[in-house]
């Protein structure tokens, strides 16, 4: 039982590129969840997905899309990569919202130079 | 909409003593808590919640907190601290509600610990 992984684990861009982050769990949660963490702001929910093939904003959803194909993967896609979306990017999933802790992976860190 | 508050952005407490971080949120009615810790370069690990009864939650790792409704507070805290309880805490809070954005986050506190 892996829980929640993420990949890749680090990654380099430059302005413009385009690149996924793949979050993948293995607990049969419905609920997933898409975080950007930067210093002194917190967690900040970019995106989140009730179950498979839905998708919703978050708190932060410019510049980002989002896929959820199956149950167990949740895609973030950055279609063209800027500085602003320097940042550790943390998966997590959950039973149900609100009322059961979230499950997150070890994250992703992406620099955008 | 609810929200979470941790007043302390640094916390330096020397090893052995003891630990208090803290944590207001605002929700009208019954909060659903937690307490997360995220190590260097980890990602974040549960510690405890609080959902209903007893208002003195035992978590892992030695860590306790407690919810207090006048206070709109839910203070984490330990005994006695080690060196590898140096990390960054995150208090959340949840809603029974309805809506599926998930938990609200604190900004965090940042635990160092002195020799």
């Amino acid at each position: 039982n892996a829980g929640v992984t993420q990949t890749p684990k680090f990654r380099v861009l430059k302005t413009g590129q385009s690149m996924t982050l793949l979050c993948a769990q293995d607990m049969n949660h419905e609920y997933m969840y898409w975080y950007r963490q930067d210093p002194g702001m917190g967690l900040r929910l970019i995106h989140y997905s009730v179950g498979e093939g839905t998708t919703a904003k978050g708190e932060v959803p410019d510049g980002y899309n989002v896929s959820r194909l199956k149950k167990q993967n949740f895609l973030l896609g950055l279609e063209s990569a800027a500085p602003s979306q320097t940042s550790v990017y943390f998966c997590a999933s959950s039973i149900r919202p609100r009322v059961f802790e979230q499950y997150f992976g070890p994250g992703t860190r992406l620099t955008v130079t | 909409a609810q929200s979470v508050t941790q007043p302390d952005i640094h916390i330096t407490v020397s090893e052995g003593a003891s630990l208090e971080l803290r944590c207001n949120y605002s929700y009208g009615a019954t909060p659903y808590l937690f307490w997360y810790v995220q190590s260097p370069g980890q990602g974040l690990q549960l510690l405890l919640k609080y959902f209903s009864g007893d208002t003195l939650v035992q978590g892992i790792k030695g860590f306790e907190a407690e919810f207090k409704r006048s206070q709109s507070s839910f203070n984490l805290r330990k005994p006695s601290v080690h060196w590898s309880d140096a990390a960054e805490y995150f208090c959340a809070v949840g809603a029974s509600g309805g809506g599926a954005d998930g938990l609200t986050f604190g900004k965090g506190t940042h635990l160092i610990i002195q020799p």
